[in-house]
C-alpha cells in the first residue's frame, strides 16, 4: 500500500514549457486535491475533484488544468508555465466517502523551478 | 474575512521542554479542526483533528490539542518535546458548508540540545 504518490519529485522549466504532474492514490478515495505549498503561505488549493469524473477549482487556479483520468489518478497540467508557479505541489486524497471532513492523506510532492 | 492564523513563524524549545503551537481561526460556526505536521522534503502528515465533542483530542507522536469555541483557537500542545518534532506544523479548517481545507501559514519548530 503506497498511499499517495507524485511524479516527478523535481522538475526544472523555461518560461512557457508545458508539463504534467501525476498523482495517483491506491486507498480507494474517492477525492483527490491539488495543493501548492510557498513560504510563509501555507498550503493553497489548485484543484480538487469530489469524485471520478468531476473537477472544480480551489482558491488559486489560473494557470493550471486537472484531469481526473480514473479514479485513481488526478493529474495537474501546466500549458506555459510561468516563475510565479515555482513552488512545491502536493497532490493529496480522502476517504472513500468523500466529504470534506475526512482526513487528507498527501503525497511527498513536486517542487518545480521555472526559470 | 475568514482565515486561519499561525501567529508564530518560528519556535525554538529546548528537548525535553514544553511545547505550545498556536492557531486561531475566523469562521462563522465552528469549523472542523486538524493539524498536519511536515518534516523537510516530506508530506504533510494527520496529527490530530477535531469535529465534536471532549475538547480535548489526543493525537499521534504524544501531542494534543484543545478547542476553545469562545477563544476560536485549537492549540497544540506536547508535554516534552523530543528532538525527532522538529518540523513544520499546520493548523487547517473545514468551515461547515464548505468542501475544502484552509491551511494557516505553518510554524516551524526547531529543537535545541
Amino acid at each position: 500500500n503506497a498511499g499517495v504518490t507524485q511524479t516527478p519529485k523535481f522538475q526544472v522549466l523555461k518560461t512557457g514549457q508545458s508539463m504534467t504532474l501525476q498523482c495517483a492514490q491506491d486507498m480507494n478515495h474517492n477525492s483527490m486535491y491539488w495543493y501548492r505549498q510557498d513560504p510563509g503561505m501555507g498550503l493553497r488549493l489548485i484543484y480538487y475533484s469530489a469524485s471520478e469524473g468531476t473537477t472544480d477549482k480551489g482558491e488559486v487556479p489560473n494557470g493550471y488544468n486537472v484531469s481526473r483520468l480514473n479514479k485513481r489518478e488526478f493529474s495537474l497540467r501546466l500549458e506555459s508555465a510561468a516563475p510565479s508557479q515555482t513552488s512545491v505541489y502536493f497532490c493529496a486524497s480522502s476517504a472513500p466517502s468523500g466529504g470534506s471532513t475526512d482526513t487528507q492523506y498527501f503525497g511527498p510532492g513536486t517542487r518545480l523551478t521555472v526559470l | 474575512a475568514q482565515s486561519v492564523t499561525q501567529p508564530d513563524i518560528h519556535i525554538t524549545v529546548s528537548e525535553g521542554a514544553s511545547l505550545e503551537l498556536r492557531c486561531n481561526y475566523s469562521y462563522g460556526a465552528t469549523p472542523y479542526l486538524f493539524w498536519y505536521v511536515q518534516s523537510p522534503g516530506q508530506g504533510l502528515q494527520l496529527l490530530l483533528k477535531y469535529f465534536s465533542g471532549d475538547t480535548l483530542v489526543q493525537g499521534i507522536k504524544g501531542f494534543e490539542a484543545e478547542f476553545k469555541r469562545s477563544q476560536s483557537s485549537f492549540n497544540l500542545r506536547k508535554p516534552s518535546v523530543h528532538w525527532s518534532d522538529a518540523a513544520e506544523y499546520f493548523c487547517a479548517v473545514v468551515p461547515l458548508g464548505f468542501n475544502k481545507f484552509y491551511f494557516g501559514s505553518g510554524t516551524k519548530l526547531n529543537v535545541k540540545p
